[in-house]
């Protein structure tokens, strides 16, 4: 069965410094793909990035990098450059099977991050 | 263009009350969940819907019904409501890109 797990509850990082937000995963299934979600604190959703798995490069996007090592089954989110407003709670979410598919995506219990200023 | 609308924000129920859900968009997207989110478990998905007419169970659909009667709609139904039950419902919608959008959450409380 598909799991994904952040062992990191809460973190704290200074503004203007990198943090990086873990997430491992379990899959059988050859083709899959990583999203991270941020929900501030008013509650919505905001899609950040995404990583499938045969993907060569890792994916970027802004400030936004995913550290993707597939034979750990790990896909790591780097924030650089923190900013007040990323304080939020960030989650981990996997799409199994092929793209086709009805997409099913598993999500993580979140990791909630606070920028220091 | 209101996107994914979530009706209503807000919600108490009493034990063994009935209630609907609805969601609603705007984007002609062929996929729409059901998610429920409780503290320290991240979303954890209910029901889905591949298209219109079509529904399926994900992974907690017990105590939840849906139907999806028209492609912008998808509703979720409590028949009778359980403290269990008391958590914030977010639905989702998805074309065939990759990307989810999500409606801005139902907060539901069942006392």
């Amino acid at each position: 069965a598909q799991k994904i797990t952040q062992t990191q509850p809460g973190m704290f990082v200074q503004e203007k410094e990198a943090v990086t937000l873990d997430c491992t995963y379990d899959t059988s299934d050859p083709s899959y793909g990583l999203f991270w979600y941020k929900q501030p604190s008013s509650g919505e959703m905001i899609f950040l990035i995404y990583q499938g798995s045969y993907d060569q490069q890792n994916a970027t996007e802004g400030r936004y990098s995913l550290n993707f090592q597939k034979a750990r089954k790990s896909a790591n989110l780097v924030i650089s450059a923190s900013q007040l407003g990323d304080s939020a709670m960030y989650f981990c979410a996997m799409r199994d099977g092929r793209e086709t598919s009805y997409d099913k995506v598993i999500f993580g219990p979140g990791t909630s991050l606070s920028v220091i200023p | 263009n209101a996107g994914v609308t979530q009706t209503p924000k807000f919600r108490v129920l009493k034990t063994g009350q009935s209630m609907t859900l609805l969601c609603a968009q705007d984007m002609n997207h062929e996929y729409m969940y059901w998610y429920r989110q409780d503290p320290g478990m991240g979303l954890r998905l209910i029901h889905y819907s591949v298209g219109e007419g079509t529904t399926a169970k994900g992974e907690v659909p017990d105590g939840y019904n849906v139907s999806r009667l028209k492609k912008q709609n998808f509703l979720l139904g409590l028949e009778s409501a359980a403290p269990s039950q008391t958590s914030v419902y977010f639905c989702a919608t998805k074309d065939r890109g990759l990307e989810q959008y999500f409606g801005p959450g139902t907060r539901l409380t069942v006392t």
